[in-house]
């Protein structure tokens, strides 16, 4: 059964970063995108971006050059961080697997192991 | 980016009903639609890709259809676990883009 935990600092300052890792067990690593998504507090899902094993990366550009996502193949794990963070980076924080799910329409790419989700809370 | 709305935001209903649940695109995504479910304090979880396909594990009460920029979810009969809120993702180009969800309520 494959679980991703992830851990990282949840109260942040204006101006700090944020650093997230994400850790795979229990499953391949390789041949898999890994992904971050965010929650804002009672609002709904924004994809943050996705690294493949090999280091391919696609960030969401609305969050310009603040976010980088890089992975660590030697112990299955992928990490964010979001520099200057301010209060509109308030959220819960998913780390989680894009799978290539096949079908006789093609294969197609979604989520289909999620982390625990972190709370991160940006306040001065 | 492709802006996706979901329609109604809230929908009441009962153990038992159809439940019918819509997401629109701002354009064209063929069928490279894929739904989630979440419940309050958990992560989302995998329903259905390619607008109409099952993930593993999923009861066939859930189904999905649509093609273009108009996508349907139905709920054939509400059971008690289904009430949660369903987003709709595209996956068609980047940045991948959630619909705002819509959340189905007793």
């Amino acid at each position: 059964q494959v679980q991703l935990q992830q851990w990282g600092a949840g109260l942040l300052k204006p101006s700090e970063t944020l650093s997230l890792s994400c850790a795979v067990f229990g499953g391949s690593f390789s041949g898999y995108y890994w992904s971050w998504i965010r929650q804002p507090p009672g609002m709904g899902l924004e994809w943050i971006g996705e690294i493949s094993h090999s280091g391919r990366i696609n960030y969401n550009l609305s969050l310009g050059s603040r976010v980088t996502i890089s992975v660590d193949t030697s112990k299955n794990q992928f990490s964010l961080t979001l520099s200057s963070v301010t209060a509109a980076d308030t959220a819960v924080y998913y780390c989680a697997r894009d799978d290539s799910l096949c079908s006789a329409a093609g294969c197609l790419r979604a989520i289909d192991y999620w982390g625990q989700g972190a709370p991160v809370t940006v306040s001065s | 980016e492709i802006v996706l709305t979901q329609s109604p935001a809230i929908l009441s209903l009962s153990p038992g009903e159809r439940a019918t649940l819509s997401c629109r695109t701002s354009q064209s995504i063929n069928n490279y639609l894929v739904w989630y479910q979440q419940k309050p304090g958990q992560a989302p979880r995998l329903l259905l890709y390619y607008a109409s396909n099952r993930a593993t594990g999923i009861p066939t009460r859930f189904s999905g259809s649509g093609f273009g920029t108009d996508f349907t979810l139905t709920i054939s009969s509400l059971e008690p676990e289904d009430f949660a809120t369903y987003y709709c993702q595209q996956r068609f180009n980047w940045p991948i883009t959630f619909g705002p969800g819509t959340k189905v309520d007793i």
